[in-house]
């Protein structure tokens, strides 16, 4: 039973535009959500979070949403750039410092 | 500067031959992971731990073990590996309210 879903394997953008990349969860504990980026052949690496007291945190071109009701998020990429491809990974925690759970992630492909 | 590192990078070994991935974190996190990756299965956390002596499972905790005898370090262990071991690893440390990776050990078990 994946707890953390990220529907799209993957997403193509024209450099500029905006990627959006969405994130369901079904279990309503969680109450922190973090994005990760990975690069093949390194580890992930810690984009940007969103505690659930929060819809929305920014972070220069990336901005995460969360919906609650919806058991929704979505990270937003203004403008795409072409270092921007990667796989990016959702995860959301019950409690900080906890178990993380991942979603499958998004190959996000930025075309020059 | 700030890094979890893990060791080796690659190993190729057979079944049942006991190994031992290690992981070490520089940045006094308490709280440590390990997980694998599998294609189309996201990162999986195998187990964690929020503390010196302080362990616990994952979701795919079947075939590992850990143990916590210092805070930096949080080594892996495989004591019969098999080849539905075969997968890419990953530890993580906890803090600041963001996790932080190493670089990964893909594991091969012929």
């Amino acid at each position: 039973d994946q707890q953390v879903k990220q529907n799209s394997p993957s997403l193509s953008v024209q450099e500029g535009r905006i990627s959006i990349l969405n994130c369901d969860y079904t279990n309503s504990m969680f109450d922190y959500f973090l994005w990760y980026k990975k690069y093949p052949a390194e580890g992930p690496t810690f984009l940007i979070s969103i505690s659930s007291i929060k819809d929305k945190n920014e972070d220069g071109r990336f901005t995460v949403f969360l919906n609650k009701s919806a058991k929704h998020l979505s990270l937003h990429i203004v403008p795409s750039q072409p270092g921007d491809s990667a796989v990016y990974f959702c995860a959301a925690s019950a409690r900080y410092g906890n178990k993380l759970v991942f979603g499958a992630g998004t190959i996000l492909r930025v075309k020059s | 500067e700030a890094q979890v590192t893990q060791n080796p990078r690659y190993l190729i070994t057979v079944t049942g031959k006991k190994l031992t991935v290690t992981c070490s974190q520089n940045m006094n996190h308490e709280y440590m992971s390990w997980y694998r990756q599998d294609p189309g299965l996201g990162l999986r956390q195998i187990y964690y731990s929020m503390n010196v002596e302080v362990t616990d499972k994952g979701d795919v905790p079947e075939g590992y073990k850990v143990s916590r005898k210092e805070k930096r370090n949080f080594p892996l262990i495989l004591e019969s590996p098999s080849p539905n071991q075969t997968s890419l690893y990953f530890c993580a440390s906890w803090g600041n309210y963001e996790q932080f990776f190493g670089p990964g050990t893909r594991l091969t078990v012929l």
